[in-house]
């Protein structure tokens, strides 16, 4: 199976900030990861496929780089509505891994 | 609009079975592929299992033999069978719609709520 590792577990930052969460594959995956975000009781929400594709919605704030085996999500301009965990997904293979998520607070 | 609504959860003995349920509305079941993705209590999410369009499964290895997938094109749900339900299968359970682009890269782009299940004696 392929390990999915994300760092920061979790960071603490003010609004306005700009914020790079990590995601590291065992092995290169092309281009298939996939970023979601997940705020507590809620419905975990797509954010970005493919490396850097958004669909329709996702604030333009976020975006995604890398290929083979790292990657990055950044938030260029951290809001309060951003507060959650954000996981990391490779689509290359099943089982498609999740990262172990990275929790990101608000200061 | 396109949502999807679990069930099914509840409290069951170490042992037992459960069945989840996925009620989907706006798209057809049999034509997409979906996905069940858990979260254990203060954990992260965890790839459970896919059915694709086509019918084939997968499983993750931490349920493979003790869930099994399954749809009901007249009711447009979704079905996780489990059974052998271990205290380590407590977790809430989102189902989600798969989709992939002609080049082949896959995503979840609709979930549902989650149900909570809840393994204990």
């Amino acid at each position: 199976d392929i390990q999915m590792t994300q760092s920061p577990s979790s960071l603490s930052a003010s609004v306005g900030d700009r914020v790079t969460i990590t995601c590291r594959a065992s092995q290169s995956i092309g281009r298939y990861l996939n970023w979601y975000q997940h705020k507590p009781g809620k419905a975990p929400m797509l954010l970005i496929y493919a490396v850097s594709t958004f669909l329709s919605g996702v604030p333009t704030r976020f975006s995604g780089s890398g290929a083979g085996a790292d990657f990055t999500l950044t938030i260029s301009s951290l809001q309060p509505e951003d507060s959650a965990t954000y996981y990391c997904q490779q689509s290359y293979s099943t089982p498609r891994t999740f990262g172990q998520g990275t929790k990101v607070e608000i200061k | 609009e396109v949502q999807l609504v679990e069930s099914g959860g509840g409290l069951v003995q170490p042992g037992g079975s459960l069945r989840l349920s996925c009620a989907a509305s706006g798209f057809t079941v049999s034509s997409n592929s979906m996905s069940w993705v858990r979260q254990a209590p203060g954990k992260g999410l965890e790839w459970v299992s896919i059915i694709y369009s086509g019918g084939s499964t997968y499983y993750a290895d931490s349920v493979k033999d003790r869930f099994s997938l399954s749809r009901d094109n007249s009711k447009n749900t979704l079905y996780l069978q489990m059974n052998s339900l271990r205290a380590e299968d407590t977790a809430v359970y989102y189902c989600a719609r798969d989709r992939s682009t002609v080049t082949g890269f896959w995503y979840s782009d609709y979930w549902g709520q989650g149900t909570l299940v809840t393994v204990s004696s």
